[in-house]
């Protein structure tokens, strides 16, 4: 079945360590999108690709980075993570042939920072 | 993005129908009218959208008011997996901008008992 997959599921890292959370997918999308939810909170869109075209939300803190090398892969790279940023990480895509096409989302990967 | 306005939590029993509301008095002309679900330890998940007509699809129907001010989703029969946290959400459906974002609000969350 076509799917958002993100890997690995749990990530713990150390305060100040770099880590990178990893999203393929089989749909074909031309759109991908990094999410971030805090516990009992709603999810908040850090930054998307339309293709290569990277657009990043103005409130996103400058410790996230994201790179697309290629349409099936996106990745969200924490330069130094702080004990604030434990959260779920969700990636999710859509087609870019409408807005309305809806968004699918990964399982997320749970981010703890001892 | 518009806003709308969804009570913190429902409850409901298992195979009874749910009417889950939502207000969006400042929706604008071209919002389309999207709902997402969350389960636990899971992604969202697209359950429908509609922009003035009601919709039905498998998932649930989504009744629009005629004044598009307020819409409900409807489940017909809740089941123990329709226990999640539901997300109406407005999407500019204008094309030839640069927005695909979706943007959550903080949901209903839906607890259904045996």
């Amino acid at each position: 079945d076509a799917m958002v997959i993100q890997n690995p599921r749990y990530q713990v890292t150390q305060f100040g360590k770099p880590v990178t959370l990893s999203c393929s997918q089989t749909l074909n999308h031309n759109v991908m999108y990094w999410y971030q939810q805090k516990s009992s909170q709603a999810p908040k869109l850090l930054f998307h690709y339309y293709d290569k075209d990277f657009n990043n939300e103005a409130d996103t803190p400058d410790n996230f980075q994201s790179r697309r090398p290629n349409t099936s892969f996106c990745f969200l790279d924490i330069r130094s993570p702080g004990l604030g940023d434990a959260a779920m990480y969700l990636c999710a895509t859509s087609s870019a042939g409408s807005y309305n096409s809806p968004l699918h989302f990964g399982n997320g990967t749970r981010l703890t920072v001892t | 993005d518009a806003k709308t306005t969804q009570p913190n939590s429902m409850e409901s029993n298992e195979e009874e129908p749910v009417h889950l509301p939502c207000n969006h008095s400042t929706i604008s002309g071209t919002d389309y009218i999207h709902w997402y679900r969350q389960l636990p330890s899971q992604g969202p998940e697209y359950v429908i959208h509609g922009l003035t007509s009601n919709v039905n699809n498998r998932m649930a129907s989504l009744a629009i008011a005629e004044d598009r001010k307020s819409s409900t989703l409807i489940l017909h029969r809740a089941t123990l997996r329709d226990a999640a946290v539901y997300y109406c959400i407005l999407r500019d459906g204008e094309t030839g901008g640069s927005n695909y974002k979706l943007t959550f609000g903080k949901g209903t969350l839906l607890t259904v008992n045996p």
